[in-house]
């Protein structure tokens, strides 16, 4: 079916503001991840989904930013009171076994966020 | 510190050439690592997956090394084409769920 979908594409934002992106992972794929690519960075991780397991939360950089699945499918990255280093590409990517270590990692082509 | 380290200088080579991308790691004994091209405005994409007792593993024009003694993979393209050019990432997994921390990633661009 369809790949990793994230929505909204871009946003533009006012320091301050809250914003919340979406990722709509590959169907069946139990693993959701969040990652964020700044300019000239790599993909740093923020948090992973598995089943019904407590997040791994560990690559959150503040507790500006939150993370839920909901449903174990769809799932919401909210960020409070946006600075401008939030500003990146929030990326989103999903697995089918994450226990596998063949198991690879399917992207979305991610949420463009520019806060003023 | 732990650290994952690619050149993050471009790499400019002529059609037909082959390219070859380093990616070199610290203070990590990742079991396995996988390589993804990502192109501009886009997620990365899955390319080859190598564990830490194969020393090479291929994949029509791809080919990936793993030195867990050097601490180092390198990636070939034999055979370049233009429609090669796009930044080139290692990933390493460094957690549970296969939690996967990237290097900066190296562009590539082939030309005519």
């Amino acid at each position: 079916g369809a790949g990793v979908s994230q929505s909204p594409s871009n946003k533009v934002t006012e320091k301050g503001k809250d914003v919340e992106l979406r990722c709509d992972p590959i169907s069946g794929h139990t693993a959701l991840y969040w990652y964020r690519q700044s300019l000239g960075q790599g993909l740093e991780f923020l948090i992973y989904f598995q089943g019904n397991s407590a997040p791994d939360k560990s690559g959150l950089p503040s507790d500006r930013f939150s993370a839920e699945r909901t449903g174990g499918s769809v799932s919401t990255l909210t960020i409070q009171r946006t600075q401008q280093e939030d500003s990146a590409v929030y990326l989103c990517a999903s697995s089918l076994n994450p226990y596998s270590y063949q198991e690879t990692q399917y992207f979305g082509p991610g949420t463009r966020l520019l806060v003023l | 510190s732990q650290k994952i380290e690619q050149n993050s200088e471009a790499l400019n080579i002529q059609e037909g050439k082959t390219a070859t991308l380093t990616c070199n790691y610290t203070n990590y004994s990742p079991a396995y690592l996988q390589w993804y091209r990502q192109d501009p405005g886009r997620g990365p994409v899955f390319l080859l997956l190598i564990r830490e007792n194969e020393k090479e593993k291929r994949k029509e024009r791809l080919k990936v090394t793993f030195d867990t003694t050097l601490k180092q993979s390198l990636f070939h393209i034999t055979a370049s084409q233009p429609a090669d050019s796009a930044t080139y990432l290692c990933a390493l997994v460094t957690g549970g769920g296969n939690k996967l921390t990237f290097g900066t990633g190296t562009q590539l661009k082939v030309e005519l």
